[in-house]
This record gives C-alpha cells, sequence and structure tokens, in this order.
C-alpha cells in the first residue's frame, strides 16, 4: 500500500479564496482524522470519520471550515473563505480498530494563505 | 492546561549519547502512549506504543509510562544523526479513537 495520500503537497492562496485539501486512506482503515499542525498550537485533531461518518467535529476552528468522507476512499477537507490565519500544515491519518493499530498519517498539505 | 504537556525544546546531544524525553497528561482516563517521530516537513510516523504501565524496549529505544505520577518517558541509547527529529507524545483512552498530542520536543544529534 502507498500509505496516506494527500493533495496537493503545498497550496498558496489568497485570503478570501476557497481551499480544499484531499486525502485518500490506506485501504482497509475505518477511521480517517484530519489534524493542523502550527509552530503555536503543535498538532491539532480537527474531525474523524468512522465508516465515512463524521464522529468528532469539536476541532473545527469555525464555520468556515468544513470536511466530507463520500466513500471509503476519499476525504476533503474545505475552507471557505480562507484567511492568513488558516497557514498551517494540514495532515491526514488513517487507522484501523480492528488490528488495535494507531493513525499512519500522510505527508500533509502546507497551506499557506497571503 | 493542556492535557498532554510537553517541552517543545529544542534540545542537542552529541552522537551516542542517551536522550531523554518526556511527557506528562492529565486525564485519568488515558491507557494507550505513543510516541511518534517527524523528520522535517514529513508527516509524523509512529515509534512506539504502549498499553498502559511498564516499558516496552524496541532496539534503541524504550518507552516508559509511569501511571501514578501521569509521566510518559522515551530513551534513546546510542543516539545517531538520523535521530535528528521531533518526537511526539500522544495518549488515548480505552476505546476511544481521539488522539491527545504533546507539543512535540525537537530533538538533533549532532556528529
Amino acid at each position: 500500500d502507498a500509505g496516506v495520500i494527500q493533495s496537493p503537497r503545498h497550496e498558496v492562496t489568497e485570503m478570501g479564496q476557497e481551499v480544499t485539501l484531499r486525502c485518500k486512506p490506506i485501504s482497509g482503515h475505518d477511521y480517517l482524522f484530519w489534524y493542523r499542525q502550527t509552530m503555536m498550537r503543535g498538532l491539532e485533531l480537527l474531525i474523524y470519520f468512522n465508516n465515512n461518518v463524521p464522529i468528532d467535529d469539536s476541532g473545527m476552528p469555525e464555520d468556515r471550515f468544513s470536511a466530507k468522507m463520500p466513500n471509503a476512499s476519499f476525504s476533503t477537507l474545505k475552507i471557505q473563505p480562507s484567511e492568513p490565519r488558516d497557514s498551517a500544515v494540514y495532515f491526514c491519518a488513517s487507522s484501523l480498530v480492528v488490528m488495535n493499530t494507531e493513525a499512519f498519517f500522510g505527508q500533509g498539505t502546507r497551506l499557506t494563505v497571503v | 492546561q493542556k492535557e498532554v504537556e510537553q517541552d517543545p525544546g529544542p534540545l542537542s546531544v552529541p552522537e551516542g549519547a542517551i536522550v531523554s524525553l518526556n511527557c506528562t497528561y492529565s486525564n485519568s482516563a488515558f491507557q494507550y502512549f505513543m510516541w511518534y517521530r517527524q523528520y522535517s516537513r514529513k508527516g509524523p510516523e509512529l515509534l512506539m506504543y504502549t498499553y498502559s504501565s511498564g516499558n516496552k524496549e524496541d532496539g534503541r529505544f524504550t518507552a516508559q509510562v509511569d501511571k501514578s505520577s501521569k509521566y510518559i518517558s522515551l530513551f534513546i541509547r546510542d543516539s545517531q544523526p538520523s535521530d535528528s527529529a521531533t518526537y511526539l507524545c500522544a495518549s488515548r483512552g480505552q476505546g476511544a479513537q481521539k488522539l491527545v498530542f504533546g507539543q512535540g520536543t525537537r530533538l538533533t544529534i549532532n556528529p
């Protein structure tokens, strides 16, 4: 398996624009997580899904953030409208609870909002 | 107060030294304790995984959990320049999937 795949790797956008981050989890994994990492706040959980259903979105900072998982092999995190304070590295991770393994992370998307 | 606290460092040691990385946590319900390693511009990767209290050893790495003091440690023996990375501790409760991470400690091993 190629691991968790995220796209794009880098995104630079202007304030007010819509940004869509994409994630393909490891095949067969039933949990998918979206994290945000900044120097100030470290790694924060935004939302996670189980079998494509959102379970906990309490970490989503504002209504400008939304996440979907239309099927087991794809998820998106959307920011609309984007703001400079959204600049961070966004990670997607997946896990398989049956084997009690921990989360495997993608390479991340580095987002810069100017 | 954050549920998992970790000194962000940075920490710089000479090659071959023993490194000790530490975290504290506040949630008594935490049962699973992990250490992730993150190289620059990469995603975190699982390094060690421990359930409840005790020690776990894997090569040059030893993870230690003391639930009585809510203290998590990672020891690296015979440290190598390739160990230079950010180390993140993380915890979660029984049956919970939500991992809570520490801030991460940036470690540099000098040749």
